[in-house]
């Protein structure tokens, strides 16, 4: 089985300030990674994921995250941020090979302030 | 592409009553569709997993009689709360994948549907 910890449950930030969104997971076997964000009352939008080769994997709006085996973590950063990056923000894992269920952290709420 | 909507956006039910929610995929065939259950402020958790022309498989603690999962076609899936209770109000948002090769592993998620029951 998998688990995922967001460590921040609030980030605040200040407009045009970098932020990393830290996620650590728990896996048995290989895993699959994604960045999902979510706005109020909305559903999630995929943010990036991380399937295989580069570490490093850049996604919409921005947004990159670092896979790290060793330290089983997947960082979510931005080197400048906007206020329109206010949102909840959830890290996910699936396992390879296995079904294409999602587990997911408990989220992360970024608020950028001007 | 990859496009998922759900109906209703909200709906308020009163107590014992039923209450459906569709979940469309809207421009591509819907291998596997996911349904779950988001309380405020928290994270996600899944309910069930539906494939198409097949029985839903549940999570462990979700009830399958108060649940009822209907995935009738690549392009719908229903979630009906049956007798519905206050602790039932949630957001529920419902997700699909597509099936081939190059989305493997990634799911589209609806825009989600808030249920209050009164």
């Amino acid at each position: 089985a998998q688990s995922v910890t967001q460590l921040d449950s609030q980030v605040p930030v200040f407009e045009e300030a970098p932020v990393e969104l830290r996620c650590n997971y728990s896996s048995s076997v290989s895993v699959y990674l994604f960045w999902y964000v979510q706005y109020p009352n909305q559903g999630l939008q995929l943010l990036l994921k991380y399937l295989s080769g580069s570490t490093l994997v850049k996604g919409i709006n921005g947004f990159e995250a670092e896979f790290n085996k060793s330290q089983t973590s997947f960082h979510l950063r931005k080197p400048s941020v906007h206020i329109s990056d206010t949102a909840e923000y959830f890290c996910a894992v699936s396992s390879q090979g296995g079904s294409e269920k999602l587990v997911f952290g408990k989220g992360t709420k970024l608020t950028v302030n001007p | 592409g990859a496009v998922v909507s759900q109906h209703p956006s909200r709906v308020i039910c009163k107590s014992g009553t039923s209450v459906k929610i569709e979940c469309r995929s809207l421009d591509f065939q819907a291998t596997t569709m996911f349904w779950y259950r988001q309380f405020p402020k928290q994270s996600l958790m899944l309910m069930a997993t539906s494939n198409e022309g097949s029985k839903a498989t549940y999570e462990q603690g979700v009830e399958k009689d108060k649940f009822l999962i209907n995935h009738a076609s690549l392009t719908l899936s229903t979630l009906t709360v049956t007798s519905a209770h206050p602790e039932d109000s949630s957001f529920y948002i419902c997700s699909a994948t597509q099936g081939d090769r190059g989305s493997l592993y990634e799911q589209y998620f609806g825009p989600g549907t808030r249920l209050t029951v009164t």
